[in-house]
């Protein structure tokens, strides 16, 4: 089956840095999808790419559909305390979608 | 209220007995799914449906039965638990499958003893 690697697995960081994590795969997807998860919720939709290349924001968040259709990857900018969860990236084929493991996300005030 | 919504948030039960998770969206989306989620192991696909009657195995169906007579409404039935069904059970909803925005309920914790 379709497998996507995350990386990284889990980032500790300050508050005010950026953060930059990214999904890769040996599949080609249609549409590549980022969900936040924070304890006892389920995963929000943060941002939805359609298109290769395609650059999309979302307030500090900026995530990119890759060239070749296999990869992606989230940046987020000032990281502050609320940031905090999980962040998972979803590569979605004809009707459904392959998610990683997640990239468990920590700030230090 | 609009959105997806999940029944019981909690369960536990025991070894055997059948139990049935509940998820209703309001946004009349063609595709529904269930996922488990796991430590280590990440979202898994047990089951999706593409429309009312229509449904098929994901990644991990053994063990569980789904069934969708209102496009609202997709019930995930374990006929008969196990401990390895512990999980957190999430419902998703999509327009268009994978090829489109999935959103997920809250989510049911169940424990088998």
């Amino acid at each position: 089956g379709q497998q996507l690697n995350q990386s990284p697995q889990s980032m500790f960081i300050q508050e005010g840095e950026d953060v930059s994590m990214n999904c890769t795969s040996s599949s080609i997807f249609n549409t590549w999808l980022w969900y936040k998860q924070e304890p006892g919720e389920g995963p929000v939709l943060l941002i939805a790419l359609y298109k290769a290349g395609e650059l999309t924001s979302n307030g500090r968040l900026t995530a990119q559909f890759g060239i070749t259709r296999k990869d992606s990857f989230l940046n987020i900018s000032a990281s502050i305390p609320s940031d905090v969860g999980i962040y998972f990236c979803g590569g979605g084929s004809n009707y459904k979608l392959t998610f990683g493991k997640g990239t468990l996300l920590t700030v230090n005030p | 209220d609009a959105g997806i919504t999940q029944s019981p948030r909690y369960k536990i039960t025991e070894t055997g007995r059948q139990v049935t998770l509940m998820c209703h969206q309001t946004w009349s989306h063609s595709y529904m799914f269930w996922y488990r989620q796991d430590l280590g192991h990440g979202l898994r696909l047990i089951y999706y449906s593409a429309a009312a009657d229509i449904t098929d195995k994901g990644e991990v169906p053994d063990g569980y039965v789904v069934s969708r007579s209102k496009t609202e409404n997709f019930p995930l039935t374990l006929e008969s638990a196990t401990r390895s069904q512990t999980s957190v059970y999430f419902c998703a909803s999509s327009e268009r499958g994978g090829r489109d925005e999935q959103f997920f309920g809250p989510g049911t914790r169940l424990t088998v003893l």
